[in-house]
C-alpha cells in the first residue's frame, strides 16, 4: 500500500532553515508527481509546492516563492522541502502528499497524504 | 488565484441524517474539483476528484455533483465516523492549488 512518511520537523528560529523528508514507497516514485500542502495550527489547508515525476517542472505558492525549495530523489524515493529565511507564519504541519495522475503534468488532485511533520518557528 | 468558498462552517446533523455540504469556486473550474475529509490529529483523505467519481474504498453514502462554480457534497445517512472537517480543492487552473477553507461537520 502506498505509505509517505515524513521527518525532519521541529522548532527553529526565525531566520534560520530547515529540510523536511518524505519517504515514499507502495507505488512507482518516478512515475507521478508529489506536493507539499500545510496546515498552520487550528486552520485550514494551504498548498505549498509541487514537482513534477522528473522534476522539470516545480511550482510554488506566492508565500514561500523564493525561500523554499522542493526536490526529489529517486534512487532513495523521497521527496524533500528546503526552507529558507523561515517565519512564524511557517509554523504548520507539512504535509507531503502522492498527485493522483501519473506522467509529465500533476493533476493537482492529491490521492495519498503522509501523517505530516510538525513545523515550529519561534524564538 | 481562484478563491473556494464553503458553507456552512459548521454543519450539525443527526446520526442517521443527510448532510448537504457547498463549495464555490471564484471563476470556473470545470470538475476539476476534490473533496477531502479530516479528522482531528489525521492527514486528510480523499473522497471525490472529477466533482462526482469517489476515491478508491469511499462508501457509496459519499457523493459529489456539480461544475463550473457550483459543487455539492452529500453524505447520506451519516454514521458516527463521518463527523469531520471535509475540504473541497480546486485543481483547474494552478499554480496555486487552492482549498476552501473547510465545513465542520458536528453531531446535533
Amino acid at each position: 500500500q502506498v505509505q509517505l512518511v515524513e521527518s525532519g520537523g521541529g522548532v527553529v528560529q526565525p531566520g534560520r532553515s530547515l529540510r523536511l523528508s518524505c519517504a515514499a514507497s507502495g507505488f512507482t516514485f518516478f512515475s507521478y508527481g508529489l506536493h507539499w500542502v500545510r496546515q498552520a495550527p487550528g486552520k485550514g489547508l494551504e498548498w505549498v509546492a509541487v514537482i513534477s515525476y522528473d522534476e522539470t517542472n516545480k511550482y510554488y505558492a506566492d508565500s514561500v516563492m523564493g525561500r523554499f525549495t522542493i526536490s526529489r530523489d529517486t534512487s532513495k524515493n523521497t521527496l524533500f522541502l528546503q526552507m529558507n529565511s523561515l517565519r512564524a507564519e511557517d509554523t504548520a504541519v507539512y504535509y507531503c502528499a502522492k498527485d493522483s495522475m501519473a506522467g509529465p503534468n500533476p493533476r493537482g488532485a492529491v490521492d495519498y497524504w503522509g501523517q505530516g511533520t510538525l513545523v515550529t518557528v519561534s524564538s | 488565484e481562484i478563491v473556494m468558498t464553503q458553507s456552512p462552517a459548521t454543519l450539525s446533523v443527526s446520526p442517521g441524517g443527510r448532510a448537504t455540504l457547498s463549495c464555490r469556486a471564484s471563476q470556473s473550474v470545470s470538475s476539476d474539483l476534490a473533496w477531502y475529509q479530516q479528522k482531528p490529529g489525521q492527514a486528510p483523505r480523499l473522497l471525490i476528484y472529477g466533482a462526482s467519481t469517489r476515491a478508491t474504498g469511499i462508501p457509496a453514502r459519499f457523493s459529489g455533483s456539480g461544475s463550473g462554480t457550483e459543487f455539492t457534497l452529500t453524505i447520506s445517512s451519516l454514521q458516527s465516523e463521518d463527523f469531520a472537517v471535509y475540504y473541497c480543492q480546486q485543481y483547474n487552473k494552478w499554480p496555486p492549488i487552492t482549498f476552501g477553507q473547510g465545513t465542520r461537520l458536528e453531531i446535533k
